[in-house]
C-alpha cells in the first residue's frame, strides 16, 4: 500500500524568509504523481504544485518549488519569500498513474511570523 | 476553473437522525467522486469512492450502512450519515475529477461540511 509521511507536524518561518516542508512516500509503482495542497483556515483545499514522477525537472510555481528525489522517495516543498497568506496546513499527496484517488500525508501546520 | 459545490457547509443534528451532504460538479461531469473525512488538525482520510450509476467503493474500516453514498448523476454525489452519533462529528470533504479526461487532470475539492452531532 502507498503511504505518505510528513515528519514535521508544525513549522514556523519569519515573513519574507524561506521554509522547506518535508515529505516522503512509499510506493512500488513507477508512474505516479505527487502534490502539495494548502488548507487555509477556511479549510478549502488548494492545489499548490504538482510533480509527475517521470519528469526529472523539479516543478515550480512562482514562490513555490519542489525538490523531487525519486530514488529517495522524497518530495519537499520550498516556499520562498514567505508571506502571511501562506500560513496554513500543507498536505503532501500521492496518486498513481491511471487513478484519481489521492493518498494524503499527515500534514504540516505552517506559521508565518511577521 | 472547474468548481465543486458542497452543501451544507455546516450542520448540527441530534443523535439518531440522518444527515445528507451533497457534492455537485458545477461545470463538468464527474464519473467518480471521492468522500474524505477530516478530524481536527488531522489529515484527510478517504472514506469511499463514489461511482456514477454503480455502488460506491468503501475503504477498509468504513461502515457502508452508516455512510450511504449515492451517485445518481454525472454531477451529483450524496453522502448520508445514517443514525448519526457524536463520534460521527467531523469535517467531510468531497472531490471530483472530470470524466473522460486523462487521469493526470487535477481533482477539484468541495469546501467541506462540518457535521456536529449533539
Amino acid at each position: 500500500a502507498q503511504t505518505v509521511t510528513q515528519s514535521q507536524p508544525e513549522m514556523s518561518v519569519q515573513e519574507a524568509e524561506t521554509v522547506t516542508l518535508s515529505c516522503t512516500y512509499d510506493t512500488s509503482e513507477s508512474d505516479y504523481y505527487l502534490f502539495w495542497y494548502k488548507q487555509p483556515p477556511s479549510r478549502q483545499m488548494i492545489l499548490v504544485i504538482r510533480q509527475e514522477a517521470y519528469k526529472q525537472q523539479n516543478a515550480t510555481e512562482n514562490r513555490f518549488s519542489v525538490n523531487f528525489q525519486k530514488a529517495a522517495k522524497s518530495f519537499s516543498l520550498k516556499i520562498s519569500d514567505s508571506q502571511l497568506g501562506d500560513a496554513a496546513m500543507y498536505f503532501c499527496a500521492y496518486r498513481i498513474q491511471g487513478a484519481q484517488k489521492l493518498v494524503f500525508g499527515q500534514g504540516t501546520r505552517l506559521t508565518i511570523n511577521p | 476553473g472547474a468548481v465543486v459545490s458542497q452543501h451544507p457547509s455546516r450542520v448540527i443534528c441530534k443523535s439518531g437522525t440522518s444527515v445528507k451532504i451533497e457534492c455537485r460538479s458545477l461545470d463538468f461531469q464527474a464519473t467518480t467522486m471521492f468522500w474524505y473525512r477530516q478530524f481536527p488538525k488531522k489529515s484527510l482520510m478517504l472514506m469511499a469512492t463514489s461511482n456514477e450509476g454503480s455502488k460506491a467503493t468503501y475503504e477498509q474500516g468504513v461502515e457502508k450502512d452508516k455512510f450511504l453514498i449515492n451517485h445518481a448523476s454525472l454531477t451529483l454525489s450524496t453522502l448520508t450519515v445514517t443514525s448519526a452519533h457524536p463520534e460521527d462529528s467531523s469535517f467531510y470533504i468531497c472531490s471530483a475529477g472530470r470524466t473522460g479526461r486523462l487521469t493526470n487532470e487535477k481533482l477539484f475539492f468541495g469546501s467541506g461540511t462540518q457535521l456536529s452531532v449533539l
